[in-house]
């Protein structure tokens, strides 16, 4: 079975530019989560999806954060413009309510350094 | 509300010592509780896991009890090797809701 793909896997941006990361999920799993994780720090949620629903996006700044998820398969998360204090890795995670929602699988993540 | 408390690390071990990890959680209604593992450059990887009071989670040699009266679940190993260097993070969820600890990093020495 394969794993939540996650791409880029590290991406180098000027503050102010735009930038774009995009997840994957197992095959079948319903809920998608973006996570972000700073150095030294646990994930913190940005934005959890029930198929294509947002149904928690209360820590997402929306002001210059923005997520889909298209046919409630893969999902696209973008920040623009990006901020020197965005610099983190972003994780993607999936798991299904179908199986008790018990357990989350984690991509590798995309680490985003601005500059 | 929902959270989890870790112990602080860093924590630097000989190989073949003990190992525990403390972690405490606040939450309402019967959670599930989890220690997931991440290796340097890689995504969080789920270790153990315990879904009711009393459950015992194990997977390769790590082991976590689940203590309502406690609200505590541990991590221990009875003998770390090098391998095991990495990053623990203890958590909870609640239905489709997860809450993280901070990490506790751990570094085993030969």
């Amino acid at each position: 079975e394969a794993g939540v793909v996650q791409s880029p896997r590290y991406k180098i941006i000027e503050k102010k530019q735009p930038v774009a990361f995009w997840c994957n999920p197992i095959s079948g799993h319903n809920t998608l989560y973006w996570y972000r994780q700073n150095l030294g720090q646990g994930p913190e949620l940005l934005i959890r999806y029930e198929n294509e629903e947002a149904v928690d996006d209360s820590q997402l700044p929306k002001d210059r954060f923005s997520a889909e998820r298209l046919k409630g398969v893969d999902s696209t998360l973008k920040i623009q413009p990006a901020e020197l204090g965005d610099s983190a890795v972003y994780l993607c995670a999936s798991s299904s309510t179908r199986q008790g929602a018990y357990e989350q699988y984690f991509g590798p993540g995309t680490r985003l350094t601005v500059t | 509300g929902n959270s989890v408390t870790q112990m602080e690390g860093p924590v630097t071990l000989s190989e073949e010592a003990f190992l525990t990890i403390n972690c405490t959680y606040t939450a309402t209604g019967y959670p599930s509780l989890f220690w997931y593992v991440q290796y340097p450059g890689e995504g969080l990887q789920l270790l153990l896991k315990a879904t009711k009071a009393d459950d015992k989670g194990s997977n390769k040699g790590f082991e976590a009890t689940y203590r309502k009266e406690t609200t505590s679940f541990h991590l221990e190993k009875g003998s770390v090797q090098v391998s095991d260097s990495a990053v623990y993070f203890c958590a909870l969820s609640t239905g489709n809701q997860f809450y993280f600890g901070t990490g506790t990093s751990l570094t085993v020495i030969p």
